[in-house]
C-alpha cells in the first residue's frame, strides 16, 4: 500500500513569510507525528495527532509553529514569520496507534533565505 | 529530560565483517527501541524494532536490548557496500507527561569499504 507522502518535497520562502506543509498519512493510520531534523541531527519530535485532536504538541519551538487534522487523515504544519533557524527537513510519521511502530514520509526540505 | 546517545562515527567496516552500532539511554521508564537507517538526504527507514530484554534477529540485522543497563546495539552481518548510511537510534517512552514522540539519537555514520 502507499505509504506516508508529504507535500512540497522541497520550498524555498524568505524570512517573515508563511509557509504550510502537508502531510498524508498511511491510510488506517490514527497517530500522526511531525519531527524536524537539521543537518547532522537526529530527529527532533513536534507535535503528536491522536485522530483530528493534537494529544501532545510539547515539541513546538514556539507560537509561530501550528498544525491541525481537521479530519483525522491529513495534517498541516503552519509556520508564521518565518526565521532563517527554520532551515531543516520536516518529516512526518504515522502509526497505527501511540505504541506501534512510526513510519516516515520523504520529508520537506525548507529553506528559509 | 529523555537522551539517547550514539558515536557519531564514521565507523568504518570492511565488506564482509560485522558492523556495530552502539546506543545508551538517560530515561530507565523507556518502553520501546528502534533501530533506523537514513541515506543521505532522505527520510529515516525502519530497520528493526525491540521492546524486551536480548536479542532479535531479522535477515543480517540483529538488536539487543539490556535495559538494566540502558543500552541497544545493532549488529550487521556480512556487511555490504548498500549499509554505508546513518543508523538513528530512537526510543519511545509510554508515560503520563513528556513528549509522546521517538527521542532520536544523532545518529552514527556507517562506511562499509569495499
Amino acid at each position: 500500500g502507499a505509504g506516508v507522502s508529504q507535500t512540497p518535497s522541497n520550498k524555498v520562502t524568505e524570512k517573515g513569510k508563511y509557509v504550510e506543509l502537508r502531510c498524508d498519512p498511511i491510510s488506517g493510520h490514527t497517530a500522526l507525528y511531525w519531527y524536524r531534523q537539521s543537518l547532522g541531527q537526529g530527529p527532533e519530535f513536534l507535535i503528536y495527532f491522536q485522530g483530528t485532536g493534537a494529544a501532545d504538541d510539547s515539541g513546538l519551538p514556539n507560537d509561530r509553529f501550528f498544525a491541525v487534522r481537521p479530519e483525522g487523515s491529513v495534517s498541516t504544519l503552519k509556520i508564521q514569520r518565518t526565521e532563517r533557524g527554520d532551515s531543516a527537513m520536516y518529516l512526518c510519521a504515522s502509526s497505527l496507534g501511540k505504541q506501534e511502530t512510526q513510519y516516515f514520509g520523504p520529508g520537506t526540505r525548507l529553506l528559509v533565505l | 529530560q529523555k537522551e539517547v546517545e550514539q558515536n557519531s562515527g564514521p565507523l568504518s567496516v570492511p565488506e564482509g565483517a560485522i558492523a556495530s552500532l552502539n546506543c545508551t539511554y538517560s530515561d530507565r521508564v523507556s518502553q520501546s527501541f528502534f533501530w533506523y537507517r537514513q541515506y543521505s538526504g532522505k527520510s529515516p527507514e525502519l530497520i528493526m524494532s525491540i521492546y524486551s530484554n536480548g536479542d532479535k534477529e531479522d535477515g543480517r540485522f540483529t538488536a539487543q536490548l539490556n535495559k538494566a543497563s540502558q543500552y541497544v546495539s545493532l549488529l550487521i552481518r556480512d556487511s555490504q557496500p548498500s549499509d554505508s548510511a546513518t543508523y538513528l537510534c530512537a526510543v519511545n517512552t509510554y508515560s503520563g507527561g513528556g513528549a509522546d514522540g521517538l527521542t532520536f539519537g544523532k545518529g552514527t555514520h556507517l562506511i562499509i569499504q569495499p
